[in-house]
């Protein structure tokens, strides 16, 4: 069975701030981890995604994240908040051991970035 | 290029109504995936295709849940005699490949 978690329903930052996202999973394997982002009425889109190699991943709009498989987290970060920023972000993940090709999104979290 | 495009954005339908839901996905992508999503809530897995075949439909909820992608490329979800319960975002993405995935806008469903 694979699940993700994200423990905040909303995160609130000030522009220029570091900012994070937090994503916790569980998978009987190994994971593939992704986080979209979704702007009002708009579909999710891809940010980025931890496949294999190294723990952290850049992606797009300055975004990363880092793979931790002794906490089974991956965050989302950026080092500098843009209030363009604010949207709704997705963790995901999927579990290559089974053979599984669906991935478990969780359930989001609000990112506000204040000017 | 274009993206995937779902079709309509929005539907309103009468409790026991058929309604049919399209999905056009990235040309050449073989994987195609169907989503509920609530409010508040992450995409939820209905079905996916990979070309014409459906590989998994274990997240439908029901059988009045059908989907279809005759040739591999449009894909169609079916509710047959609707519900309140419906109600939902009805989300379509595909991938090349079986990693990242390519979302399009939804369709809002409304049962009235």
């Amino acid at each position: 069975a694979q699940s993700v978690a994200q423990p905040e329903d909303q995160v609130n930052v000030a522009e220029g701030n570091p900012l994070t996202v937090k994503c916790t999973y569980s998978v009987s394997g190994n994971p593939y981890l992704f986080w979209y982002v979704q702007y009002p009425n708009r579909g999710l889109q891809f940010l980025l995604k931890y496949i294999t190699g190294d723990n952290l991943v850049k992606g797009s709009y300055g975004f990363e994240a880092e793979f931790n498989k002794s906490q089974t987290s991956f965050h989302l970060k950026k080092p500098s908040a843009l209030v363009s920023d604010s949207a709704l972000y997705f963790c995901a993940v999927r579990d290559i051991s089974g053979g599984s090709y669906i991935p478990t999104f969780g359930r989001g979290t609000s990112l506000i970035v204040h000017p | 290029g274009a993206g995937v495009s779902q079709s309509p954005r929005y539907k309103v339908t009468k409790r026991g109504q058929d309604v049919a839901l399209r999905c056009d996905p990235i040309s050449g992508h073989v994987s195609l995936y169907w989503y509920r999503q609530a409010l508040g809530q992450g995409p939820e897995f209905l079905t996916y295709f990979n070309y014409e075949a459906q590989q998994d439909k274990s997240g439908l909820p029901n059988d009045r849940f059908s989907a279809e992608r005759p040739e591999g490329s449009i894909s169609t979800l079916t509710i047959q005699r609707t519900e309140q319960r419906d109600s939902a975002m009805y989300r379509c993405a595909s991938s090349s490949t079986a990693n990242e995935q390519f979302f399009g806008p939804g369709t809002r469903l409304t049962v009235l």
